[in-house]
């Protein structure tokens, strides 16, 4: 298995709250991913980043912020949490050095919003 | 990125192979069709991944039409522990391109 751990691996926080999840891999991929899953939809993409200090924005990302300061990190940040918010939340790396790279799935977290 | 069609749920037998059907019919040339599952509550795990020839590896095979619009997974002897939502991607070389995963199809091995 690629070497990504996400912590925490559970949360309850409760409305209006921030919230920061990480993020961090050993296997110095250059591209990183945050997704989402929630019942019925599948994952959708928050953000993503393609180096350091280089992010962009996926089609969720409404009430994300994300940074990448070193290779290793990633972290995805809610500056205030609410209940849509609610979700699994999954790190995504890839190496980015071919055109069919695939990407490879941390255990997730599981993130509960009262 | 071309939209996937997958049958929600199948079962298959134990010692069985399992055959995963996936609809494509609106891909492009360079658009590969990639398999992940998922296994309750885990990370999506890559299976295999491949653009026309049909490819093998330790855990399955893919099959693609030769017009490509279509493809299907085989897991040549199911077992309990292949339980799981198998997602059926199409995705273009981009390397920043997300994988957008659908709904999948909810495979139950049967003992």
């Amino acid at each position: 298995d690629a070497g990504i751990t996400q912590s925490p691996r559970h949360k309850v926080t409760e409305t209006g709250t921030p919230v920061t999840l990480r993020c961090h891999q050993t296997e110095n991929h250059r591209y990183m991913y945050w997704y989402r899953q929630d019942p019925g939809h599948g994952l959708r993409l928050i953000h993503y980043s393609y180096g350091v200090k280089d992010t962009d924005k996926g089609e969720v990302s409404d009430g994300y912020s994300v940074s990448r300061s070193k290779t290793e990190d990633f972290l995805l940040t809610l500056e205030s949490a609410t209940s849509s918010q609610t979700s699994v939340y999954f790190c995504a790396i890839s190496p980015g050095k071919t055109d069919t790279d695939t990407q490879y799935f941390g255990p997730g977290t599981r993130l509960t919003v009262l | 990125d071309a939209k996937t069609t997958q049958p929600p749920s199948m079962d298959c037998a134990e010692g069985r192979a399992a055959n995963l059907p996936c609809n494509h019919s609106t891909i492009s040339g360079n658009e590969y069709v990639y398999w992940y599952r998922q296994i309750h509550s885990q990370g999506p795990q890559y299976i295999i991944h491949g653009l026309k020839n049909n490819e093998t590896n330790e855990m399955a095979s893919l099959i693609i039409t030769e017009d490509r619009k279509s493809s299907t997974l085989i897991l040549p002897h199911a077992t309990l522990r292949d339980t799981a939502v198998y997602y059926c991607i199409v995705r273009g070389t981009n390397t920043g391109n997300q994988f957008y995963f659908g709904t999948g199809t909810s495979l139950t091995v049967i003992p």
